[in-house]
C-alpha cells in the first residue's frame, strides 16, 4: 500500500528563518499532494497543494516542490513567524478520494 | 470553499455512556464522510467512511459496534462511541471528500473526547 513518509518530525527556527519539511510517497499513482497545518485542538487546513503536472507551486511565503521521477515532495516556509508555529501534514492522493498522510512534523518558530 | 461543522468541539463523558460526534456539511451535500482518529502527536488514520442511505464502511481493526456510524442525510454524519472506555479518549475529526479529483478534503475543526 501507499506510505507516505515526512521529515523531520520536529522542527524549530528562529523567527524569519526558514523551515523546509520534505515527504516521500510510494505510490506512482498519486497525482495530487496537499499540505494541511494543524493547530492545537483543531482540524487541519490547506495551506497549498500541488498537483503531478506541475514542479513547483508558490503562494506568498509558502512554496511547494514535486519530483514526481524521485516521488519527493516539500514544503518550504520563508520569513517564518511565530503563527506559523503548528503541526504540518503532507498527504498523496489514493483511490477512493482518499488520502495518505505523512507522519506530521511540529515546527516551532523562536521569536 | 466547502465547510464542515464538526460538533461538539470538545466533550468529557464517565465510562460505560455513549457519546455523538456530528458532522454537517453546511454548504454543499456530501454523500460520503470520512471519520479519523487521531492520537496525540500522531497522524489521522481513518476509521471509517460513512455513506448516504446505506452502512458504513470501516477500517480493518475498527470496532463496528463501538464505534456506530450514520449518515442519515445528505448534509449530516454522525459517530457514536458507545460504551466508552478511557481508551477511547482521543481527537476524532470528520471531513468530507474532495468535490472533484485533484482537490483537497474539508475538514471539520475535530472533537476532543476525554472518558473518566
Amino acid at each position: 500500500g501507499e506510505n507516505v513518509e515526512q521529515h523531520p518530525s520536529t522542527l524549530s527556527v528562529q523567527e524569519g528563518d526558514s523551515a523546509v519539511i520534505k515527504c516521500t510517497y510510494s505510490d506512482s499513482a498519486s497525482n495530487y499532494f496537499p499540505w494541511y497545518k494543524q493547530e492545537l485542538g483543531k482540524g487541519p487546513q490547506l495551506i497549498i497543494d500541488i498537483r503531478s503536472n506541475v514542479g513547483e507551486k508558490k503562494d506568498q511565503r509558502i512554496a511547494v516542490t514535486l519530483n514526481k521521477t524521485a516521488k519527493h515532495f516539500s514544503l518550504h516556509i520563508t520569513e517564518t513567524q511565530p503563527e506559523d508555529s503548528a503541526v504540518y501534514f503532507c498527504a498523496a492522493s489514493a483511490p477512493g478520494n482518499q488520502f495518505y498522510f505523512g507522519t506530521g512534523t511540529s515546527l516551532t518558530v523562536i521569536p | 470553499g466547502a465547510v464542515v461543522s464538526q460538533h461538539p468541539s470538545w466533550v468529557i463523558c464517565k465510562s460505560g455512556t455513549s457519546v455523538k460526534i456530528e458532522c454537517r456539511s453546511l454548504d454543499f451535500q456530501a454523500t460520503t464522510m470520512f471519520w479519523y482518529r487521531q492520537f496525540p502527536k500522531q497522524s489521522l488514520m481513518l476509521m471509517a467512511t460513512s455513506n448516504e442511505g446505506s452502512k458504513a464502511t470501516y477500517e480493518q481493526g475498527v470496532e463496528k459496534d463501538k464505534f456506530l456510524i450514520n449518515h442519515a442525510s445528505l448534509t449530516l454524519s454522525t459517530l457514536t462511541v458507545t460504551s466508552a472506555h478511557p481508551e477511547d479518549s482521543s481527537f476524532y475529526i470528520c471531513s468530507a471528500p474532495p468535490d472533484r479529483e485533484r482537490s483537497p478534503l474539508h475538514f471539520g475543526n475535530g472533537t476532543r473526547l476525554t472518558v473518566t
